[in-house]
């Protein structure tokens, strides 16, 4: 079966400037995890969803990042306006757990590396 | 909330020699467990879970974990290290009053020596 899709693989862009990322999850994956994972530090998890729903953003800066997840399937997060603390690796993970991920495995794309200069 | 310590941010062993990769978890209910490998510019990989039953696990490419609810410890291990070995390794706990959030520790960077 096809894999967690993310693109853009690489962005760079300026601060202030506005930046979206894409997730595509593995079909019929109820859960979909954004992650932030900064240089030497562990995934930090942004937002989760369970299918079109918000289950927790409680560590997602609302004052510039957002994220939708439309009819349950394809995701976007977007930061705006980016700082220069943005600059990390967004990841996308997807599990077929019907909340969270349980005792079953959450799989991860590739990630997208945002720069901010 | 359940959480995730990782002693040691890099570990350093030689080709043939035993990996040790320590993890420690807070949560005061039964947790799932999880260990991840990450390679440069790469996505995460599920190396291991425990989720309930036997508590010696054994995962992918020869790694293995042991969980012990009284050191409240999931510390990863391999016999023989591989240079294909080498890369970040993290522990990983899932809790299902919590939402089943995934939650990462820091993270282990694994060197191996030729």
């Amino acid at each position: 079966e096809a894999g967690v899709a993310q693109s853009p693989r690489y962005k760079i862009i300026e601060k202030r400037q506005s930046v979206a990322f894409w997730c595509n999850p593995i079909s019929g994956h109820a859960t979909l995890y954004w992650y932030q994972q900064i240089l030497g530090q562990g995934p930090k998890l942004l937002i989760q969803f369970q299918n079109n729903g918000v289950v927790d953003d409680s560590q997602l800066p609302k004052d510039r990042f957002s994220a939708e997840r439309l009819k349950g399937v394809d995701s976007t997060l977007k930061i705006q306006p980016a700082k220069l603390e943005d600059s990390a690796v967004y990841l996308c993970a997807s599990s077929s757990h019907s909340q969270g991920t349980g005792n079953t495995e959450a799989f991860f794309g590739q990630g997208t590396r945002l720069t901010v200069v | 909330a359940q959480s995730v310590t990782q002693l040691g941010s890099h570990v350093s062993v030689s080709e043939g020699a035993l990996v040790l990769l320590r993890c420690n978890y807070s949560s005061s209910v039964p947790p799932y467990l999880f260990w991840y490998v990450q390679y440069p510019n790469q996505g995460l990989q599920l190396l291991l879970k425990y989720t309930t039953g036997a508590t010696l696990v054994k995962g992918i490419n020869g790694f293995e974990a042991e969980f012990k609810k009284s050191e409240t410890s999931f510390h990863l291990t391999k016999p023989s290290a591989h240079m294909s070995d080498a890369a970040e390794y993290f522990c990983a706990v899932s809790v299902q009053e919590y939402g089943n959030k995934l939650v990462f520790g820091a993270g282990t960077i694994l060197r191996v020596k030729s």
